[in-house]
């Protein structure tokens, strides 16, 4: 069964640190999403691409995150300096149509 | 502000039980109704779907009853299993931007043997 792949599963830095997680879509789906998640929350959307241009980016704080699919198939996402406040979960999802499904995401602890 | 309100935040049940998460919406441009499952240190599953024209929609042991009118949705766990217990998300699809995901802010369900 096709599955989105992320790496790293963990990662723990420093605050100031620059951080970059990996994700990479089921074949085929054109639309792909990075949400975050703080714990004991639902999932919030940072920014959601179709193919290689970014369709919103509203939620993305744009001051130290950034985010690109240059060819329209794996994304990073980027912080760039990691604060506290950045601990979350980092999921990524992929889309064909309208069902959405998500990788086992990353999980960022800022020290 | 919540777009997405769900209740209740945590659930235990006997197993065989039958848990009830409610959701309630305010927007009208939502035009997708999605449940997920997550289980700790996982990414959330995709359990079942319904559109806002349809009233019921089952798919084995999940049902999903969805009212228009009072712009509620719930899920409904038949012959629930220690296996279950996870934490249950809603969510709503915008259909005018992008197909953007508004989640429910979930519930944790602990069913007993």
């Amino acid at each position: 069964e096709a599955e989105v792949a992320q790496s790293p599963r963990y990662k723990i830095t420093e605050k100031s640190q620059a951080v970059a997680f990996w994700c990479d879509p089921i074949s085929g789906h054109a639309t792909l999403y990075w949400y975050r998640q703080i714990l004991g929350q639902g999932p919030e959307l940072l920014v959601q691409f179709q193919d290689e241009s970014v369709v919103d980016d509203s939620q993305l704080p744009k001051d130290r995150f950034s985010a690109e699919r240059l060819k329209g198939v794996d994304s990073t996402l980027k912080i760039q300096p990691a604060e506290l406040g950045d601990s979350a979960m980092y999921l990524c999802a992929s889309s064909l149509a309208v069902e959405q499904f998500f990788g086992p995401g990353t999980r960022l602890t800022v020290l | 502000q919540q777009q997405v309100k769900q209740s209740p935040q945590s659930l235990i049940v006997q197993k065989g039980g039958i848990p009830i998460i409610n959701c309630a919406y305010e927007n009208t441009a939502f035009d997708y109704f999605p449940w997920y499952q997550q289980f700790p240190g996982k990414g959330p599953a995709l359990l079942i779907a319904i559109r806002p024209d349809v009233s019921e929609k089952k798919e084995g042991r999940f049902t999903i009853s969805f009212n228009k009118s009072a712009k509620q949705f719930s899920l409904h766990i038949m012959d629930s299993q220690p296996g279950d217990s996870a934490t249950y998300f809603c969510a709503a699809r915008f259909y005018n931007q992008g197909g953007k995901l508004i989640f429910g802010q979930g519930t944790e369900l602990s069913v007993k043997p």
